[in-house]
């Protein structure tokens, strides 16, 4: 089955900066790979998402790239904010395939200091 | 804007007992999901639900469990005789359609997920 590995574990940026987080899977039948947030008390909310037909995707201060022969897909955020601060994860999922089941990361806690 | 609704947030429980956790998804979804967070682990799903049946579940998702839609709007996990071992957050989610169906609009296979019922297991 899908296993996706998801790094760093802990990170801490500066207000301003950028932070990125990277993620690899196993299954090269993956196509669909989303990422989500997870603030405090709440359940994890959906970010952003990258179809495998394309390569890069960016909303606002956010993007995602992936890299489908090396199988990695990574979060970029940039001018990074307080209100940014959160675990991250990502996932991955054959959207054509057996079933609807996400396959996520380990998480990722990012932590945005003033 | 709709959400999926979790209760109870925290459920203690006796290792043996049963214990409900129920879910209130979107009101326009189809497709139903749990999965659960153990302390510290990955997010692992568990089962997916669609039409009154289950459409996949995981290795974990053995005997003890089970899931119930009893009416038009709740979504139930059971665990029939609790373990040490199943204290964990528990989170449900849902989507709009089958992503056999929709393939096409991202957007509808999005999974919405509620807010988590923490489980602990004494």
């Amino acid at each position: 089955g899908e296993n996706v590995e998801q790094h760093p574990s802990t990170l801490s940026v500066q207000e301003g900066d950028s932070a990125v987080i990277k993620c690899t899977y196993s299954d090269s039948a993956s196509n669909y790979f989303p990422w989500y947030k997870q603030e405090l008390g709440k359940g994890p909310q959906l970010i952003i998402d990258i179809r495998s037909n394309v390569g890069e995707k960016k909303d606002q201060r956010i993007a995602v790239t992936l890299n489908k022969t090396a199988k990695h897909f990574s979060l970029h955020i940039t001018e990074t904010q307080p209100e940014d601060s959160a675990v991250y994860f990502c996932a991955a999922r054959h959207l054509e395939g057996g079933g609807n089941k996400l396959t996520f990361g380990t998480g990722t806690q990012l932590k945005v200091e003033l | 804007e709709p959400e999926v609704t979790q209760t109870p947030s925290h459920q203690v429980t006796q290792m043996g007992q049963e214990v409900i956790l129920r879910c209130v998804p979107i009101s326009n979804h189809l497709y139903f999901y749990w999965y659960r967070q153990i302390l510290g682990q990955k997010v692992e799903f568990l089962v997916s639900f669609y039409n009154n049946e289950i459409s996949e579940k995981s290795e974990i998702f053995d005997d003890q469990f089970s899931v119930e839609r009893p009416d038009g709007s709740n979504f139930t996990l059971k665990i029939r005789s609790t373990k040490l071992e199943d204290s964990a957050m528990y989170f449900c989610a849902s989507s709009e359609t089958p992503s056999r169906r929709a393939s096409g609009n991202l957007a509808k296979n999005i999974q919405y997920f509620g807010a988590g019922t923490r489980l602990s297991v004494l």
